[in-house]
């Protein structure tokens, strides 16, 4: 069957560390992958945007990665901030014309 | 340049009515998408309109139905609501033109349906 996973549910990760998100789909074949941030009773805010034959898109403090073999994607967020805190949607963009969200990270990042 | 707005930000109805949402896109954006967005579900997509033609649609029954207008303002309508229907209602505006590549979308705030 078709899935879309983020890695999970919650993330606690400390200020200034590096917060590593993941995104995991099976049976799909994306063309693009997206990325959005959600604060809460807000809607997405649009990120970062890889394409297929892309392996890693940077954009200041965001990394982005994705690996067609493995199915994956990785959102990095390098010198965490209190700020960050908030849930990370990733988003496969597939050749049918639909677009699939996944559920969400929420992730903290602790003072 | 204005955000996407929507109308009303909150609604209280009973189960049997019916709901009419309102979406305003990004000036200059033609296609509009609606989602449905729920904690047990996450965000699902509902269908996208393009120059007032529904493009795209997700799996969900006829009581969900929407329309767009020349200005590309878009509307999204449940009839006969069940309490399931109860989630946060997003609309999504982009400049995407062909069909293929969703592109870079700007949400609304959302519209918050509770059904009791």
């Amino acid at each position: 069957s078709q899935k879309i996973e983020q890695n999970s549910e919650a993330l606690n990760i400390q200020e200034g560390k590096t917060a590593t998100l993941t995104c995991n789909y099976t049976n799909y074949s994306p063309a693009y992958l997206q990325w959005y941030r959600q604060d809460p009773g807000r809607g997405p805010v649009f990120l970062l945007l890889i394409r297929e034959n892309e392996k890693e898109k940077r954009k200041e403090r965001l990394k982005v990665t994705f690996d067609t073999t493995l199915k994956q994607s990785l959102f990095h967020i390098t010198a965490s901030q209190p700020a960050d805190s908030a849930t990370y949607l990733c988003a496969l963009d597939l050749r049918d014309d639909k677009i699939i969200f996944g559920k969400g990270t929420r992730l903290h990042i602790l003072p | 340049k204005a955000g996407v707005t929507q109308t009303p930000r909150y609604l209280i109805k009973t189960r049997g009515q019916q709901v009419t949402l309102s979406c305003s896109p990004i000036s200059g954006h033609r296609s509009v998408s609606w989602y449905q967005q729920t904690p047990g579900q996450g965000l699902q997509f509902l269908f996208e309109y393009f120059s007032e033609t529904q493009r795209n649609k997700g799996n969900f029954p006829g009581r969900f139905s929407g329309r767009q207008f020349s200005n590309s303002r878009s509307e999204m309508n449940v009839s006969t609501l069940e309490l399931g229907d109860s989630a946060l209602y997003l609309c999504a505006s982009s400049s995407r033109r062909d069909r293929g590549v969703y592109n870079e979308q700007f949400f609304g705030p959302g519209t918050r349906l509770t059904v009791l």
